[in-house]
C-alpha cells in the first residue's frame, strides 16, 4: 500500500496560470516532506521541501503548503511557465530517518501551454 | 550538477542473465541510494548504504544486492534478471544524515530485460 499517493496523473495549465499539485501521505511518522521535479532522460532534482512544524514554505514562484490534519500537501506554482513542463513527485521523509530515505508518490505530469 | 555517473545508461538484457549496474560520485558523499521508478509507482528505494562496505535494504530489495567497496562507487546486481526488474534505476547520494533537501540523483540507466 502506498504510502505517499499523488491521485492525479497529469495536469494540464495555460501559462501564466497557477498550477497546483497535490500529494496524501498515510504514515504519520513521517514530518519532512519534499518536491522533486524531474525532466525526460534525467534525474529528479529537489525543487522545495517543508518541515511539519510549518504550513507554508515560499520559494520564489512555488509555494508548498502542508495540512498536517488532512495529511495532505500542495505545491503551487505562480506563474506557471512552460518550463515547468516535468514530471513532478511529492516525497517524505522522517526528520528521525538519519539516512536520508526517501518515500516517493507516483508523480503528476504537468504541462504548461503557451 | 553533483559528480553522479551511472553505466551503462540504456542496457538489454535476457531473463536469468546478471546485471550490473554502476553508480560512481566525486563528491566524496557519505550516503549512497538506489531507486527504481516505475509507472504509477514514483521511486522505490531498493538498497542503500551509509560508508564503504555499509549497506542497508530498502523497500524493494528482493532479487537486487548491492556492493560498496570504495566511498565513490556503489554496485547493484542482479544476480538473474526477471521481466519485473525492467524499469529506470536512479542512483542517488547525500553527505550526511538529517539532510533531506541534499540527495542528488544521477542521470538513470533503463534496464530492459527480455
Amino acid at each position: 500500500d502506498q504510502q505517499v499517493k499523488q491521485n492525479s496523473p497529469s495536469l494540464s495549465v495555460q501559462e501564466g496560470r497557477i498550477s497546483i499539485l497535490n500529494c496524501d501521505y498515510t504514515n504519520s511518522m513521517f514530518d519532512y516532506f519534499l518536491w522533486y521535479k524531474k525532466y525526460p532522460a534525467e534525474g529528479p532534482t529537489f525543487l522545495i521541501s517543508i518541515s511539519s512544524i510549518k504550513d507554508k514554505n515560499e520559494d520564489g514562484r512555488f509555494t508548498v503548503f502542508l495540512n498536517k490534519s488532512a495529511k495532505h500537501l500542495s505545491l503551487h506554482i505562480v506563474p506557471s511557465q512552460p518550463g515547468d513542463s516535468a514530471v513532478y513527485f511529492c516525497a517524505a521523509s522522517g526528520l528521525s530517518n538519519a539516512g536520508n530515505m526517501l518515500t516517493f508518490g507516483g508523480g503528476t505530469r504537468l504541462m504548461v501551454k503557451p | 550538477d553533483a559528480g553522479i555517473t551511472q553505466s551503462p545508461r540504456h542496457k538489454v538484457t535476457e531473463t536469468g542473465t546478471p546485471v550490473t549496474l554502476r553508480c560512481h560520485q566525486t563528491e566524496n558523499h557519505r550516503y549512497m541510494y538506489w531507486y527504481r521508478q516505475d509507472p504509477g509507482h514514483g521511486l522505490r528505494l531498493i538498497h542503500y548504504s551509509y560508508g564503504v562496505k555499509d549497506t542497508d535494504k530498502g523497500e524493494v530489495s528482493d532479487g537486487y544486492s548491492v556492493s560498496r567497496s570504495k566511498t565513490e562507487d556503489f554496485l547493484l546486481t542482479l544476480e538473474s534478471a526477471t521481466s519485473s526488474q525492467t524499469s529506470v534505476y536512479f542512483c542517488a547520494i547525500s553527505p550526511a544524515g538529517g539532510l533531506a533537501d541534499f540527495v542528488y540523483f544521477g542521470p538513470g540507466t533503463r534496464l530492459t530485460v527480455t
